[in-house]
């Protein structure tokens, strides 16, 4: 079956303890992308790839790290969590991020920094 | 860059009612156009989207959206709503796929039975 595995699907944690949430797509897929979802603020874009080893800041960045070694891997890394990123972290994926293509999504990850 | 107004932030209806979600873009060129939805406690999925072509495009599950360039919207329509249909809703919007994709803050539509 085709998706895309978000690991964990919750993770409290506490201020200062890196963390990385996981991040796999079994479809081939070039681009995959990370956004967080707050109340009244939508989906916003931490981390975009176009494909391996090629990573863009998307519109928050600011305090997470992310990595394409493999296609179908695109980890997410805090290394200092703060409370400010306590949210709702989904990845995505697609056959290509820039030609209208269609996003396919994890099933979040809610992420509390105490 | 590109931005994306959803007008109403939560919109409640009837079961059976007619819905309208609206979105707006800021001016582009030529822009790629997206509905998704949001069930509870799961991801996103596509509902329909523009590219090019007719103005009138036909989604999943009964919705559909028009394309207006000169108001630059994207408004999501649905002729009779189910209870299923309580979700929320995000338009997005790429410049052409030359840019990611730009989501708005998204409406919560809740059908009342």
């Amino acid at each position: 079956e085709a998706q895309v595995t978000q690991n964990p699907r919750y993770l409290i944690t506490v201020t200062g303890k890196k963390l990385t949430v996981t991040c796999s797509q079994n479809m081939n897929h070039e681009y995959m992308s990370w956004y967080r979802q707050d109340p009244g603020l939508g989906l916003r874009q931490i981390y975009y790839s176009m494909n391996v080893e090629v990573t863009d800041k998307g519109d928050v960045p600011e305090g997470y790290k992310v990595s394409r070694k493999e296609k179908r891997n695109f980890p997410l890394i805090l290394e200092s969590p703060s409370p400010n990123q306590t949210s709702l972290y989904f990845c995505a994926s697609s056959l290509s991020g820039l030609s209208g293509g269609k996003l396919f999504f994890g099933s979040g990850t809610q992420l509390s920094v105490l | 860059a590109q931005s994306v107004t959803q007008l109403d932030s939560q919109v409640p209806v009837f079961e059976e009612a007619p819905v309208e979600l609206r979105c707006n873009y800021s001016s582009s060129v030529s822009v790629y156009l997206f509905w998704y939805v949001q069930y509870p406690n799961q991801g996103l999925q596509l509902l329909l989207k523009y590219l090019s072509g007719s103005t009138l495009v036909k989604g999943i599950n009964g919705f559909e959206a028009e394309f207006n360039k000169s108001q630059t919207s994207f408004h999501l329509r649905k002729p009779s709503v189910h209870i299923s249909d309580t979700a929320e809703y995000f338009c997005a919007v790429s410049d052409s796929g030359n840019t990611p994709l730009v989501f708005g803050k998204g409406t919560r539509l809740s059908v009342i039975a």
